[in-house]
Order: structure tokens, then sequence, then C-alpha cells
């Protein structure tokens, strides 16, 4: 049982490119997460998924986008890369809005140049 | 408004002594509070929540942690720290009508002392 797969695990970029982060799971749970994870700051939510075409922005919406047009797939996408967004990033899954708590993937390490 | 703090960024023990990482919280409804835990180069794995049940809440791998309400701590401790206990450890609250509203503390880390 594989989980959640987040794809790809390390990146390195330009600022100004496009990179799209990959995020799958196995377990059809509704409810997908992005966050990202920087020192002095914890995780703060990026975008969530309440179920496929439905999204909502976080705590740090700016300069993301996400889609959600399947239930396994919840790729993140920053559409001109600046440095400010080198970070690490995790997905997470629930299975319904109060079936806490969240399952992580094990996070993909974004550099930008 | 929610908000955790957790006291402590760094704290470091012997092997074999126990573990306390602190935490405090800030809730306007009844909070769901959890620790994490992360190893180098991973996600974040749950070690046990609080869901206004048992006030004296056991997790994985002989962790526990207290909820009290008078002084809005949520410390997690063990007695007895073993070396694979070396890792990140994140606090997080949420209130009960919003799992979109996981607010996480900014960690400590523990370090183990052969």
């Amino acid at each position: 049982d594989a989980g959640i797969t987040q794809s790809p695990r390390y990146k390195i970029t330009e600022t100004g490119r496009q990179v799209t982060l990959m995020c799958h799971q196995t377990w059809s749970h509704s409810y997908m997460f992005w966050y990202r994870q920087d020192l002095g700051h914890g995780l703060r939510l990026i975008y969530y998924s309440a179920a496929a075409d439905i999204t909502d922005k976080g705590e740090v919406p700016d300069g993301y986008v996400v889609s959600r047009s399947k239930t396994e797939n919840f790729p993140l996408t920053l559409e001109s890369a600046t440095r400010s967004q080198t970070s690490v990033y995790f997905c997470a899954t629930t299975r319904t809005a109060l079936d806490q708590p969240q399952h992580f993937g094990d996070g993909t390490r974004l550099s930008i140049l | 408004a929610q908000s955790v703090t957790q006291l402590d960024s760094h704290v470091s023990v012997s092997e074999g002594t126990p573990v306390l990482l602190r935490c405090n919280y800030s809730s306007s409804y009844s909070p769901s509070l959890f620790w994490y835990v992360q190893h180098p180069n991973k996600g974040l794995q749950l070690l046990l929540k609080y869901t206004s049940a048992a006030t004296l809440v056991k997790g994985i791998n002989g962790f526990e942690a207290e909820f009290k309400k008078s002084e809005t701590s949520f410390h997690l401790t063990k007695p007895s720290a073993h070396m694979s206990d070396a890792a990140e450890y994140f606090c997080v609250v949420s209130d009960i009508y919003g799992n979109e509203k996981l607010t996480f503390g900014t960690g400590t880390r523990l370090t183990i002392i052969p």
C-alpha cells in the first residue's frame, strides 16, 4: 500500500520558471492538502481540496495554483517561481473533514536559484 | 483564532532519561491537539491526538501527553529516551469544525545523547 507519493523528491530550478509538484494517494481520501515547511514557521497551509474539482486557499496561497480533476491527484504549480518559494513542500490527506489526523507524504525539497 | 507555542526549539537528553517537550495552545473553541514527529527527510507521523476524551493521551513508541485546560498546555513526555527518538516534534492545534485549520508549532528538535 503506497499511501501518499510525492514527486519529485528533490528539484532545482531557476526564478521565473514554472514547476509542478505532484501528489498521488491510493486511499481515495476526500481531503488533500499542500503545506510548505520553512525554518521558524513550522508548516503553513498553501491550498487544500475537499473533493475533486473543489479547492480553497490556505494561509499562504500567493504564487501557487492547484487543481484536482481526479480524487487521487493534487498537483501544485508554481507558475513563475521566486526564490522565496524555496522550501520543503508536503502533501497530506485525510478521509473526511472530521477524520483527523492528516497523513503526510515524504515531501519535495525545492530550491529556486 | 488559534495558535500554538512550542516553548523549546531544541531539547537534549541522555539516552534512558525522561523526555519533556512543552506546548501551550490558544483556541476559541474546544480544541483538538496533536503531536507529530518528523524524522530527517521524511514526512510527519502522528504520535498521538487529544479530541476531548481522556485528558491523558497515550501514543506510539511510549509517548504520552496530558491536556491541561487550566494551563492551556499539552506537553509531550516519555519516561525513557531512546536513540531512535531523535527527531523534530510538532505540536498542532485545530478546532473541531475545521480540519483545514490546522495550526502548527514551529517545532522542537530532540537530540539524544548516547
